[in-house]
């Protein structure tokens, strides 16, 4: 059974300050992870793409992956109220030609102006 | 990133009834998603439609509830058959890339049944 699983949150952080989501996920085989922001009503949105164990920078995005602990982060710099959405991390386990995306229920992140 | 259409966006149903939703890309794709997303929870993968061969589906999804076509490398449809409460959902398809790996969603159909 593949799992992947976040804090639900919400996670609230004053405008400015630095927001860090966490997740975690059980299968060791699994080799691509992404996180993906929902803002209420609209459908997933790719931010964020990690393979390597280490971190990855994108603007005020950094994601953070160490295999050996199955852990998988994502950093917001600098948080704006237009960050305030869910955000989900998927994994991938791409054994004998699947490409399964495996979601976890997402952390509601609130930035307080 | 292909542009994905999704008809209707929205559609209220009375139990019993079937709907069909349409998945458009603007641009030739190979790997196509259904998922289902649930109020309040995360995304469902229902089944994957490749152009050429018949859905896989995911435990738990039949293809005589969920019957799914993919008749081009640009369209897709999903069917939810027979409908109760249970199915109010939003609906997703997405496209994978060409690694297969990295997915970009639809804007959904939000689907309530009376």
């Amino acid at each position: 059974q593949k799992e992947v699983e976040q804090n639900s949150g919400p996670l609230s952080v004053p405008e400015g300050a630095i927001a860090s989501l966490n997740c975690t996920y059980s299968d060791r085989g699994s080799q691509s992870f992404f996180w993906y922001r929902q803002y209420s009503g609209k459908s997933p949105e790719l931010i964020m793409s990690i393979y390597s164990n280490g971190d990855k920078e994108d603007g005020r995005f950094t994601a953070q992956l160490n295999k050996a602990s199955q852990y998988v982060s994502l950093l917001i710099r600098d948080s704006q109220p237009s960050d305030s959405a869910t955000y989900l991390c998927a994994v991938v386990y791409s054994g004998a030609g699947s490409y399964q995306l495996t979601f976890g229920k997402g952390t509601k992140l609130s930035v307080i102006p | 990133s292909a542009v994905i259409s999704q008809k209707p966006s929205r559609d209220i149903c009375q139990r019993g009834t079937s709907l069909t939703i349409q998945c458009q890309v603007d641009s030739q794709v190979t790997m196509m998603f259904w998922y289902r997303q649930q109020p309040g929870q995360s995304l469902t993968l229902i089944a994957t439609a490749n152009q050429g061969s018949e859905a896989t589906y995911e435990s738990g999804f039949v293809i005589d509830k969920f019957p799914i076509s993919r008749p081009n490398l640009t369209f897709s449809t999903l069917t939810v058959s027979n409908m109760s409460p249970e199915d109010s959902s939003i609906y997703l398809c997405s496209v994978g890339d060409i690694s297969g790996e990295t997915q970009y969603f639809g804007p959904g159909t939000r689907l309530l049944v009376l």
